[in-house]
Formats: structure tokens, C-alpha cells, sequence
């Protein structure tokens, strides 16, 4: 499974934006890149998805580099309730689909 | 639209006893995974199943555990003789296609006393 780096624990002032980087970088070509956040312990919570080209929806955007080795989420104007634990999946196209969380970075919106 | 649900929300069971977690899917979502996350630890992938059929059950502890499916009715996750370790908050997913984006349920966390 492609291994994904991202650093443990993260600031962001509340308004500004939060830019989350992960680093992917034996990713194969046809596997997706998926962020979740944990808020507190409730159930993870979908983001947003992407494969080559970058993506934005309501909550988030999702910048891929060209080379596909990292990506960065970025929360555009963090609030408070952004606080949770945010993990960057490589999405393995071989296998069943199951996602392989792992540390995830805590993010921490300071008012 | 509802999402993924799950029942019952906290389970408290003494060693030896038997517990039973419900998941039911999104509505037109056929696909359903189960994932348990240990106290400080991260998520781990423990069953993925369609309707009937255990797809993939690498993440399932040998002894103990089983999943079913059924044609109808919501899928549960069956711990037999509950020890300690066994306390844990376990989230089901669904998706509504293989490979597709899996959204999650709030979980049940299981205390064994």
C-alpha cells in the first residue's frame, strides 16, 4: 500500500486558511487520494477525493502536485469546529477498498 | 437522505458475554465495511462484506469475531466471549459501489467490564 507521511499536529488561527500538507510519494498511477477528518471520536467524516487534477467542494480544496508525490488540503476559512484529526488515505486500487488510516495530523483551531 | 447508521450507540458487556453491533447502510449503498479503533490508536480495517458475501475479512481476529450481511436487514458485527481488549469504538462504512467513497456511522463504543 502506498504510504502516506503527514506531520502530527498542526495551528491555524481561526478566519484564515488551514493548508494540511501529505506526502504520497510511491503512489501508482490509477490510485486515488482520500482525506477524512475525526472530530473528537466520532465516525470519520469524507472531505474530498482526487486523482490527478485538483478538486475544491463546499467544505475543502485538494491541491495534487503534478507528479502526484504529495497533496495539500486546504480549509479555506478555519473555525473552531475544524478541530479534529485530519488523514490523507492512498486509496489502493488493488485490493477490496478498504482504507488504511494512519496517525493522521491533529489540527487545532485557536480562536 | 440518512446517513449510515448504527445501533446501539454505547454497549456495555461483562467478559464472556456476547456482543452484537448493528450497521445499517445508506439507502441504495450495498457495500459495508467495518473498522474498529482501539483507545489512543488509529482506525484499522477489520471486514469488508456485500449483500451475503464476506469479501474481505484480513482485518478480523481469528477467534472470536464474525460479520454478517443479510439479504435483508441491517449488518452486524458479532464479538463472542468479550474480553477487555475488546473495548473499542467500532464504525461501519458504506458505499454504494466497489471502490467508491465510503461514508461512516457514529460508531458504538463497547466498554467490557
Amino acid at each position: 500500500d502506498a504510504k502516506t507521511t503527514q506531520p502530527t499536529s498542526m495551528d491555524c488561527a481561526e478566519g484564515r486558511a488551514a493548508n494540511l500538507p501529505c506526502n504520497h510519494s510511491t503512489i501508482s498511477g490509477n490510485e486515488y487520494v482520500y482525506w477524512y477528518r475525526q472530530i473528537h471520536s466520532q465516525g470519520p467524516q469524507y472531505i474530498i477525493h482526487g486523482l490527478k487534477n485538483n478538486e475544491t467542494n463546499e467544505m475543502a480544496s485538494l491541491i495534487i502536485t503534478e507528479d502526484r508525490k504529495s497533496s495539500t488540503l486546504i480549509l479555506p476559512h478555519a473555525t473552531l469546529r475544524d478541530t479534529a484529526v485530519y488523514y490523507c488515505i492512498v486509496r489502493v486500487s488493488s485490493n477490496t477498498g478498504k482504507l488504511i488510516f494512519g496517525q493522521g495530523t491533529t489540527l487545532q483551531v485557536k480562536p | 437522505n440518512a446517513g449510515v447508521m448504527q445501533n446501539p450507540r454505547h454497549l456495555v458487556r461483562r467478559r464472556g458475554q456476547e456482543a452484537r453491533l448493528r450497521c445499517s447502510p445508506m439507502k441504495g449503498h450495498s457495500h459495508v465495511y467495518w473498522y474498529r479503533q482501539l483507545p489512543e490508536e488509529g482506525l484499522k480495517f477489520m471486514v469488508y462484506l456485500q449483500k451475503e458475501n464476506i469479501i474481505d475479512e484480513s482485518g478480523m481476529p481469528k477467534e472470536r469475531f464474525s460479520a454478517e450481511f443479510p439479504k435483508e436487514g441491517p449488518s452486524i458485527l458479532r464479538i463472542q466471549q468479550v474480553v477487555r481488549g475488546d473495548s473499542a469504538a467500532y464504525f461501519c462504512a458504506s458505499s454504494p459501489q466497489f471502490r467508491e467513497t465510503q461514508y461512516f456511522g457514529p460508531g458504538t463504543r463497547l466498554l467490557v467490564l
